[in-house]
């Protein structure tokens, strides 16, 4: 399975301001995601991350407020720009499409704190 | 879009006995079903997973279960252990578009020892 490691595992950040998280995967794959988990809720796609291209962004979810960036097959970044207190949660990446091409796997989160 | 239901939303057993967990979908073209396993403060693990052409699958004490024409599939655990104790989601990938999960609600499963 792939390994995905995510930079920062957590932050606090004062509202207004934006923190952009990074995403790592070991090997190359096909598909990656960013998600957003609340505290005791399910995960919710927020947007698949293409390379080359705009991200496809899941209904509720602009590109203004989380803008993503994916230069190659192995590395893409989220953004949570002017952030307020909702925008507190964990953000998980997620790749797909390696050598088990269905399997979807999780990297261990960004837990972001806005105060 | 594709809409995942999840039941219970928590589930207590004693340790030994079997916990099961249901879902629904209601797209008929999803064709992957993962279940994932997400221990506090951990992420998401995959422990076993479905394709629309199989009705059953058994990994040691997990088993899932898929009807197709209900549209309906279920996660199975016998002879649950203390560390079985979780939140377990499970997944529905349609055919189309980006293959991406959408998730159910998630179920607090704790395995009383």
């Amino acid at each position: 399975s792939a390994v995905i490691s995510q930079k920062p595992s957590r932050d606090i950040c004062q509202r207004g301001t934006s923190l952009t998280i990074q995403c790592q995967v070991d090997s190359q794959v096909t598909m990656m995601f960013w998600y957003r988990q609340q505290p005791g809720q399910s995960l919710t796609l927020i947007a698949t991350a293409n390379q080359g291209s705009e991200a496809t962004y899941e209904s509720g979810f602009v590109i203004d407020k989380f803008p993503i960036s994916r230069p190659n097959l192995t590395f893409s970044t989220l953004t949570v720009s002017n952030m307020s207190p909702e925008d507190s949660s964990i953000y998980l990446c997620s790749a797909k499409g390696g050598e088990t091409y269905n399997e979807q796997f999780f990297g261990p989160g960004t837990r972001l704190t806005v105060l | 879009g594709e809409n995942v239901e999840q039941h219970p939303s928590t589930l207590s057993v004693q340790e030994g006995d079997s916990a099961v967990i249901k879902c629904t979908y209601s797209d008929s073209a999803s064709n992957y079903f993962p279940w994932y396993k997400q221990e506090l403060g951990k992420r998401p693990q995959l422990i076993i997973d479905i394709r629309s052409n199989v009705g059953e699958k058994k990994d040691q004490r997990i088993a899932v279960t898929l009807n197709k024409t209900a549209k309906h599939f279920s996660l199975h655990i016998t002879e649950t252990q203390p560390e079985d104790s979780a939140v377990y989601f499970c997944a529905a990938s349609p055919r189309t578009g980006a293959n991406n999960l959408f998730f159910g609600t998630g179920t607090r499963l704790t395995v009383i020892p």
